[in-house]
């Protein structure tokens, strides 16, 4: 079974940081390229960044560009997103998504739980 | 703001068919795909490239595009399809995956 799971979250005060973890099992994960996905409170979807298979193309959402590093260990399954300088805005929930297998980019055919970034003083 | 817009809301009667659209520029070049949402869970993928249907789909539902809109009928619409939909794509610059905003979607 395809298992994404995300750890990590917690509450952190503006300007601080924050370092989310995505653990895959089920799939050979160095096969697959990976999008994180956030949701604040009540809000709709909003993509984050994405990876490449091999790590070496990542993608930035303008509103989290220099501030996010997101990058994976094919060894170990896992990727992880550090999130520095936070702001208020980037409370959410955080999903790590699949990109099916057969595209590049997207769509993403399975998602983790979420993992809640929450960002206040 | 998006560059991907959907309805906020929309309403179909129990067992009738419903459309749920999203229009952008990039959709003239890039296929959308789209995400049921339940309260509390995570998207769940139900519609991707010209009128794909992952496995465990019902196939009452189906997608299409022309032009500048890309849109997900749900036909014979079910109590259970009651949630938030959304599309994705590229945006016009082809560097960034953008959103639309979510259809809420109920069931009458």
């Amino acid at each position: 079974e395809v298992q994404l799971v995300e750890s990590g979250g917690g509450l952190v005060q503006p300007g601080g940081s924050l370092r989310l973890s995505c653990a895959a099992s089920g799939f050979t994960f160095s096969s697959y390229e990976i999008n994180w996905v956030r949701q604040a409170p009540g809000r709709g979807l909003e993509w984050v960044s994405y990876i490449s298979r091999s790590g070496t193309t990542v993608y930035y959402a303008e509103s989290v560009k220099g501030r996010f590093t997101l990058s994976r260990d094919n060894a170990r399954n896992s990727l992880s997103l550090q999130m520095n300088s936070l702001r208020v805005e980037d409370t959410a929930v955080y999903y790590c998504a699949r990109v099916l297998g057969s595209s590049t980019w997207y769509p993403f055919d399975h998602w983790g739980q979420g993992t809640l970034v929450t960002v206040s003083s | 703001s998006s560059e991907l817009t959907q309805d906020p809301a929309v309403s179909v009667a129990l067992g009738q068919t419903v459309r749920i659209t999203c229009q952008g520029d990039s959709l003239r070049r890039y296929f959308a795909s789209w995400y049921q949402q339940r309260p509390g869970q995570a998207p769940v993928l139900v519609i991707h490239g010209k009128n794909n249907r992952p496995s465990g789909i019902p196939d009452r539902f189906s997608g299409s595009s022309s032009g500048n809109t890309a849109s997900l009928t749900i036909a014979g619409a079910q109590a259970e399809d009651e949630a938030d939909y959304y599309c994705t794509s590229r945006d016009t610059s082809g560097l960034h995956l953008v959103f639309g905003g979510g259809t809420k979607l109920t069931v009458l």
